[in-house]
């Protein structure tokens, strides 16, 4: 069955300090992995997909499929980083794919 | 502006009074879903829709009802909510199979 595992609730880092976050998967097919950010008090909005291979705001990631591993990666974070991050995978069904998330990664940036 | 709009916002209710979150998209999406958000669990799927009329449950529907009778709404209903359902909501919806998938914008519900 797809799975997305996200271990850490809670990543606390000082402006300025590199930020990972973790993203595992376990899946059958070909994956299609997506990180979506919530800010507070703001809806969902994606960040970025593998497929495409992009860095936006700073934050990139790469697709580990020997690792079945997905983290989100940024070299300098900043505050206005603080949000709840979603790692999410795209799972074939038979009607269409479906995205199945992760628990969600809450990143504090502090000054 | 393309978006996914729901209603209410916030609504607080007793145990066992019917009802219904509205959900509406305004970009021509096929899929539509509903999710649960919850402190440590994450997000999880109650039902999606694949286009009109087309609906299937999701992870967690216990308790749940869709529909799907014109393709820009997908109404959640709750027929006797309990307080297990008191949670944040979002509906989302895309573009085929593997599009982009925007989300509204959550309602808190509470149920006491």
């Amino acid at each position: 069955a797809q799975r997305v595992t996200q271990p850490e609730k809670l990543l606390s880092v000082f402006k300025g300090a590199p930020v990972e976050l973790k993203c595992n998967y376990s899946y059958s097919g070909s994956p299609e992995l997506f990180w979506y950010v919530q800010y507070s008090r703001q809806r969902l909005q994606l960040l970025l997909r593998h497929i495409s291979r992009e860095s936006i705001k700073g934050f990139t990631a790469d697709l580990n499929k020997g690792e079945t591993s997905f983290h989100l990666k940024k070299p300098f974070a900043q505050e206005e980083d603080s949000a709840m991050y979603y790692c999410a995978l795209s799972a074939y069904m038979e009607y269409g794919n479906k995205l199945v998330f992760g628990a969600g990664t809450i990143l504090r940036v502090k000054s | 502006e393309a978006q996914v709009t729901q209603n209410p916002r916030y609504l607080i209710t007793v145990t066992g009074k019917k009802l219904t979150v509205t959900c509406s998209q305004n970009m021509n999406h096929e899929y539509m879903s509903w999710y649960r958000q919850d402190p440590g669990l994450g997000l999880r799927q109650i039902y999606y829709s694949m286009n009109v009329e087309v609906t299937d449950k999701g992870d967690v529907p216990e308790g749940y009802k869709v529909s799907r009778k014109e393709k820009r709404n997908f109404p959640l209903i709750l027929e006797s909510p309990s307080p297990n359902q008191t949670s944040l909501y979002f509906c989302a919806s895309r573009s085929g199979t593997a599009g982009e998938q925007y989300f509204g914008p959550g309602t808190r519900l509470t149920v006491t």
